[in-house]
């Protein structure tokens, strides 16, 4: 079972709104991911992390922003909440290796109205 | 233009038999492959991953098979139970610059009918 947690699991707000969504893992790993994912479509990676300090945009441009200030946690924040940024949003990490096997949170799902 | 592909429609098949899922991949060579299960509402969960060197991988019901030159892989359950009902995602995994990056496609919906 994978030591990542995502809170809220759901998340009903209006526009307009600031949000933070949480994300936490115990397994020490040095990578973390945030995807955005809509129903039926593929997760698309919005921003990720090497490590403390580090953050790098995605494939997708998000107008989200994230941090990193300890190695176990990965929060995401929208500013300003708007209806176009009702999604899911998954939050994952794997280790600096040869290959990554990733390890995702049950993710939040968040609705702008 | 890069494209993943996987059945978009869902597949259906009877409980005992064998569920094959297939992905393609065009303009992509990638180092790895991965398949994850995802179930409704929850992150995918991590199953199989099989290098370019390789051409098949088990796994107790599990067999993945990496096709480079046809740009194909081919992910099949054994002896399907209703519990196997899920999607499942195909992720191609490249390594960029010293760093890894992986890209998922869009999942194959199986359902698995007792």
């Amino acid at each position: 079972e994978a030591d990542i947690y995502q809170t809220p699991r759901y998340l009903v707000i209006g526009t307009g709104k600031k949000i933070t969504l949480e994300c936490s893992q115990t397994m020490g790993h040095d990578k973390m991911y945030w995807y955005q994912q809509d129903p039926g479509m593929e997760l698309h990676l919005i921003h990720y992390s090497y490590g403390v300090n580090s953050t790098e945009k995605g494939d997708l441009s998000s107008e989200s922003t994230v941090s990193r200030i300890r190695t176990e946690h990965f929060p995401l924040t929208l500013e300003s909440a708007r209806p176009s940024h009702t999604s899911q949003y998954l939050c994952a990490s794997s280790e600096l290796a040869v290959t990554e096997k990733l390890f995702f949170g049950s993710g939040t799902q968040l609705s702008v109205l | 233009s890069q494209k993943i592909e996987q059945n978009s429609e869902a597949l259906n098949i009877q409980e005992g038999k064998t569920a094959t899922l297939t992905c393609n991949y065009t303009n992509y060579s990638p180092a790895y492959l991965q398949w994850y299960r995802q179930d409704p509402g929850r992150g995918p969960v991590f199953l199989l991953l099989i290098r370019e060197n390789e051409k098949e991988k088990r796994k107790e019901r599990l067999k993945v098979t990496f096709d480079t030159t046809l740009k194909q892989s081919l992910f099949h359950i054994t002896a399907s139970q209703p519990a196997d009902s899920a999607t499942y995602l195909c992720a191609l995994g490249f390594r960029s610059g010293g760093y890894q990056k992986v890209t998922f496609g869009t999942g194959t919906k199986l359902q698995v009918i007792p």
